[in-house]
C-alpha cells in the first residue's frame, strides 16, 4: 500500500535555528508532492508543492523542499525559523489514479522565542 | 470568496446520537473530500466525491455516510455516533491535485 512517512513526530527549536523535516513516500509511479502546514487552531494551508521540473521547490514564508527521486524523499527545510513557524507540518503525495492525497502522520514543530 | 466552509465548528454528541456535518465550497471545484484528523495519524480520508453525483469510500469509511447534494455541498453523516469517532473533521475541495481545506469541525462523542 502507498504510504508517507514523516520521521519526526515532535521537533523543538530555538528561533534562528535551521529546520529540516524528513518525508519519504512509498510509490513507484509518478507523484505530486506537497507540504501542508497547520498553525494552532487553524485549518491546513498549502506550503509548497512539487509536480515536475526543478526538484528544489520554494514555498511561502521562506520554506523550500527538495525532491530526491532515488530516495523517494521530499524533505522540507527552512534556514532560520521564527516563533511564528510553530505549527504542525504534513507531507502528502497525490497519485493521479485514484484522485486522492495520502498524508503522513505530521510533525509538530515548536519554536521557542 | 469564502473558500471551503464547514458547520458546525464544535459538537458534542452522546453515543448513539446522529448528526450531519455540512461542507460547502464556492470555488466551482468538481472534487470534494472528508477527512478525519487524529493525533499522530495525519489526515485519513473517509469519503470523497470526484464529481457531482458520485461518491467513493476512502481509507476509513465505516460508520459514516456522505451525500453530494450538488456541486457546492458535500455532507458527512454519522448515523450512530461512537466514542471512536471523536476527532477533528476536515472537508476539502480540489480541481486537480491541490486541495483546499475548510476550518474543521471538532467532534466529541461521550
Amino acid at each position: 500500500a502507498q504510504s508517507v512517512s514523516q520521521h519526526n513526530h515532535h521537533v523543538i527549536l530555538s528561533e534562528a535555528a535551521s529546520l529540516e523535516l524528513g518525508c519519504n513516500y512509498s510509490y513507484g509511479g509518478t507523484v505530486n508532492l506537497f507540504w501542508y502546514v497547520q498553525y494552532p487552531g487553524q485549518h491546513l494551508q498549502l506550503l509548497l508543492k512539487y509536480f515536475s521540473g526543478d526538484p528544489l521547490v520554494k514555498g511561502i514564508k521562506g520554506f523550500e523542499a527538495e525532491f530526491i527521486k532515488s530516495k523517494f524523499s521530499f524533505n522540507l527545510r527552512k534556514p532560520s525559523v521564527q516563533w511564528s513557524d510553530t505549527a504542525e507540518y504534513f507531507c502528502a503525495f497525490f497519485k493521479a489514479a485514484g484522485n486522492k492525497l495520502t498524508f503522513g502522520g505530521g510533525t509538530r514543530v515548536l519554536v521557542k522565542p | 470568496n469564502a473558500g471551503v466552509t464547514q458547520t458546525p465548528k464544535f459538537q458534542v454528541l452522546k453515543t448513539g446520537q446522529s448528526m450531519t456535518l455540512q461542507c460547502a465550497q464556492d470555488m466551482n471545484h468538481n472534487s470534494m473530500y472528508w477527512y478525519r484528523q487524529d493525533p499522530g495519524m495525519g489526515l485519513r480520508l473517509i469519503y470523497y466525491s470526484a464529481s457531482e453525483g458520485t461518491t467513493d469510500k476512502g481509507e476509513v469509511p465505516n460508520g459514516y455516510n456522505v451525500s453530494r447534494l450538488n456541486k457546492r455541498e458535500f455532507s458527512l453523516r454519522l448515523e450512530s455516533a461512537a466514542p471512536s469517532q471523536t476527532s477533528v473533521y476536515f472537508c476539502a475541495s480540489s480541481e486537480g491535485a491541490v486541495q483546499y481545506f475548510g476550518p474543521g469541525t471538532r467532534l466529541t462523542v461521550t
